[in-house]
């Protein structure tokens, strides 16, 4: 079963920080992405990843930035954390092909005060 | 810009009920997939459909390619059934998916 480990379930930051969201996947996945959820809204993408130092924005990428410096590994940075960036953010990992599911971590809770 | 549209929202069922949740989308598609998503947030893989039915266990989730519409059904509902139902679809151009917003499903005993 592939597994996308996603480093916290819940985080408290304050206004200004930078904050670090780390996932890991272990099934050698190509494809990476870093999605937010918020209520009425549904999942929009923010940033993703289709290999090792690639990435693309997605619909929403204005205050986060992403690194993949090792193919297992997709983090998301919130540059300087603002309220509005207080949200559910979900690590999805994907094999390459056109008819592939996505396998989701737990999510991230992160709250911004 | 919906490419994804789900209905309804919420909805609320006894136990026991058959249940439908409606998908409809706007797109050209290489698969279109129902995810469940429990309080506590993780999502799971329910269905990946590229054409007519599958079924596991209690859920069948068809769709029809024509008309760009897809439902989830769940036959004979219990609580545990309560959760977020989403539907996706992936696209041939690119790698992303487009998601609708969600099926709030709560079960009463």
């Amino acid at each position: 079963d592939v597994k996308v480990t996603q480093s916290s379930r819940y985080l408290v930051k304050r206004t200004g920080e930078k904050v670090f969201l780390e996932c890991v996947q272990d099934m050698d996945h190509e494809n990476m992405f870093w999605y937010r959820q918020d209520p009425g809204l549904g999942l929009r993408l923010i940033y993703f990843s289709y290999d090792v130092k690639m990435k693309e924005k997605g619909d929403i990428p204005e205050g986060y930035s992403v690194s993949r410096e090792k193919k297992e590994r997709f983090s998301l940075i919130l540059e300087s954390a603002s309220t509005n960036q207080t949200s559910m953010y979900l690590c999805a990992s994907r094999n390459r092909g056109q008819v592939q599911p996505q396998h989701f971590g737990d999510g991230t809770r992160l709250s911004i005060l | 810009k919906n490419e994804v549209e789900q209905s309804p929202q919420n909805l609320t069922a006894q136990e026991g009920e058959f249940i439908t949740i409606n998908c409809s989308y706007s797109v050209g598609i290489s698969a279109l997939h129902w995810l469940q998503q429990h309080p506590g947030g993780g999502i799971v893989s329910l269905f990946m459909l590229s054409s007519g039915k599958k079924k596991h266990g209690r859920l069948i989730a068809t769709i029809n390619i024509q008309e760009k519409h897809s439902s989830l059904h769940i036959t004979a509902s219990h609580p545990r059934d309560s959760a977020v139902y989403i539907c996706a679809v992936s696209v041939y151009t690119g790698n992303q998916f487009y998601f609708g917003t969600g099926t709030s499903l709560t079960v009463i005993p």
